[in-house]
């Protein structure tokens, strides 16, 4: 299967800092997702992408479409408590229905 | 707002026991998948259907399998359960887009926790 390896694996990060992760891939992708992941809780879908060089927002988050379509990155602006959870990449290649997630980042904020 | 239920939501088997897990989606959605989650590995794909009556294999397929007899529910059948088998088990759909549009993205639902002894 594919290979979406996403950085860093964890954060810890003081409130009000900004977070910043990525998602690489040897693939060529069409669409990219992010998702956010709390306990005892199925992913969410935070973020679609489907452009290359797409910048998509949705309030404090930021997410973008690499120009070479094997890579995604979501910025989290002025961290809060409650974005602790995991963060998903997920990706869609040109062809076929299936979607490869990435192994998350673990995101830790401390008040 | 029920969107994409799963149940059950924890169970517990003995080593060569069967189970179905049951996926039902209230959103009319083509696409059904099934995933597993494990510690470190993020989602991995086991089946999935782009349609009533259809199913395919995913990413990890062994030791499962699914029926989609309705568009609104696709089942995860474990035959004889092995502990590798432990893990919590998600269901996602969603919506075909058309040709011209990307593809839309998934809905997922909360999980099932499965543990094999």
């Amino acid at each position: 299967g594919q290979q979406l390896n996403q950085s860093p694996q964890s954060m810890f990060i003081q409130e009000g800092e900004d977070v910043s992760m990525n998602c690489t891939s040897s693939s060529i992708f069409n669409t990219w997702l992010w998702y956010k992941q709390e306990p005892g809780e199925g992913p969410v879908l935070l973020i679609a992408l489907y452009k290359a060089g797409e910048l998509t927002s949705n309030g404090r988050l930021t997410a973008q479409f690499g120009i070479t379509r094997k890579d995604s990155f979501l910025n989290i602006s002025a961290s809060i408590p409650s974005d602790v959870g995991i963060y998903f990449c997920a990706g869609q290649l040109r062809a076929g229905n299936q979607f490869y997630f990435g192994t998350g980042t673990s995101l830790t904020v401390i008040p | 707002n029920a969107g994409v239920t799963q149940t059950p939501k924890f169970r517990v088997l003995k080593t060569g026991q069967s189970m179905t897990l049951l996926c039902a989606q209230d959103m009319n959605h083509e696409y059904m998948y099934w995933y597993r989650q494990d510690p470190g590995m993020g989602l991995r794909l086991i089946h999935y259907s782009v349609g009533e009556g259809t199913t395919a294999k995913g990413e990890v397929p062994d030791g499962y399998n699914v029926s989609r007899l309705k568009k609104q529910n696709f089942l995860l059948g474990l035959e004889s359960a092995a502990p590798s088998q432990t893990s919590v088990y998600f269901c996602a759909s969603r919506a075909q887009g058309a040709l011209s549009v990307s593809n839309q993205p998934q809905h997922f639902g909360d999980g099932t926790r499965l543990s094999i002894l």
